[in-house]
Order: C-alpha cells, then structure tokens, then sequence
C-alpha cells in the first residue's frame, strides 16, 4: 500500500523553463511533506519541506504547493538548470503520539533538464 | 558531503550471510535512521534511534537489528539474507527526534545478495 505516490518516473525539460513535480498521498494524517534531491551515488538531499498550515512555500528556484482536499503536493523549479537533473523524492510524516516520527518516501521522478 | 558515513560502500555476500552495515552520524547529531531502497522503489523506512534509545519502527523484517551506541555511531544486521534483500540501505542522522530536524543522509551502501 503505497501511501506516497509519484506517478511519473521521469520528467524532461527544457532549460530555463519550469519543471513541475508531482506526489499525492492517501494518509490524512500526513501533516508535514518533504522534497528530497538525489544525485547518483550519493544520499538525499533535503530541498524544502511544507506543513499542512500552508498551502505554498517558497525558497528560491523552488517552490512546493499543497492542497490538501486533493491530498496533492508539487514542486516548481522555476527556471530549470542542467543541475538540477537528478531524481526527486516526495516524503510525508504522519502526527503520532510522541516526538519520534518517520518519513514515509514516494518512488522518485528522474528529472532531466535539457541544454 | 553530508557528514554521515557509511562503511562499507559495497557488499556483495550470498543468501544466509550475515552482514554488519555501519554509519557515522554528523558531529552532535543524535537521531539515527536507517533506510532500504530496493530497485526502482522509494526508501522505505526501517529504524529511528535516537541517544542510544530506538525510537521509531517501521517495515523492518524480523531477520534485520539495529543498535546505536554510546559514540552515537549505529549498525544495521541483516541476517538470513535473501535475494530480496539486495538494495541500497542509506543512513540518516538529525539533531533531534522528528522530521522538523532535517535528516542528512550518507552515501549509502549498496548490497547484493548473490
């Protein structure tokens, strides 16, 4: 049962124009959601994060949108660099009992930017 | 370079071995969390510790412990293995308990079970 879906394995643009990542998620009980980048042989990288309270973040190039009545979160990069081509992860936590919680991860969407 | 090591980068061992996958944590970091990516598959979650104490569980299999210990660095045992098990298996650490500490995550170590 996959709670976090990414359903595009991979995604192709141009340089310079905007990249558009999506994920939904089927637990309502995620209240915060996390884009991960990765590079080839190395471990996920933190990009940004979005509570539930908000239904947009920004920070720089990137910028994730939530709506939450369709249990559905994209990421804008705006405008796309060679650079940026890696994979994308989508990851969500859950509220629970107690301060420890856990990232449940979507498969990943490979990005290519074209020069 | 995210701080976190993981020791041994590859693994290549054959069904019922037993291996010892070893993490680093970032200097003052003392969340531990261990995750497997097996092939085209998002990272699913295994383990959270945190200062020696586990934390967190998630679809981590009977045959596979982990601990942390009083350095904070942390080992993952898997056991029995199986042809299924082959994956990469990343290490995370954060300062704190939850997801609102960024989690930075090493290199991984790729394991193949022949």
């Amino acid at each position: 049962d996959q709670q976090v879906k990414q359903n595009s394995p991979s995604l192709s643009v141009q340089e310079g124009r905007i990249s558009i990542l999506n994920c939904d998620y089927t637990n309502s009980m995620f209240d915060y959601f996390l884009w991960y980048k990765k590079y080839p042989a190395e471990g996920p990288t933190f990009l940004i994060s979005i509570s539930s309270i908000k239904d947009k973040n920004e920070d720089g190039r990137f910028t994730v949108f939530l709506n939450k009545s369709a249990k559905h979160l994209s990421l804008h990069i705006v405008p796309s660099q060679p650079g940026d081509s890696a994979v994308y992860f989508c990851a969500a936590s859950a509220r629970s009992s107690g301060s420890a919680r856990q990232l449940t991860f979507g498969s990943g969407t490979q990005l290519t930017v074209l020069p | 370079d995210s701080g976190v090591t993981q020791t041994p980068k590859h693994l290549i061992t054959a069904t019922g071995q037993r291996v010892t996958l070893r993490c680093s944590p970032r200097s003052g970091d003392l969340s531990v969390y261990w995750y497997q990516q097996s092939l085209d598959q998002g990272l699913q979650f295994l383990i959270q510790y945190y200062n020696g104490e586990e934390r967190a569980k998630g679809n981590i299999l009977e045959r596979f412990s982990a601990q942390q210990f009083p350095d904070l660095h942390s080992e993952l045992n898997l056991s029995s293995l199986e042809l299924g098990d082959s994956a990469l298996y990343f290490c995370a650490s954060s300062v704190g308990q939850g997801p609102y500490n960024e989690q930075f995550f090493g290199p991984g170590t790729r394991l193949t079970v022949l």
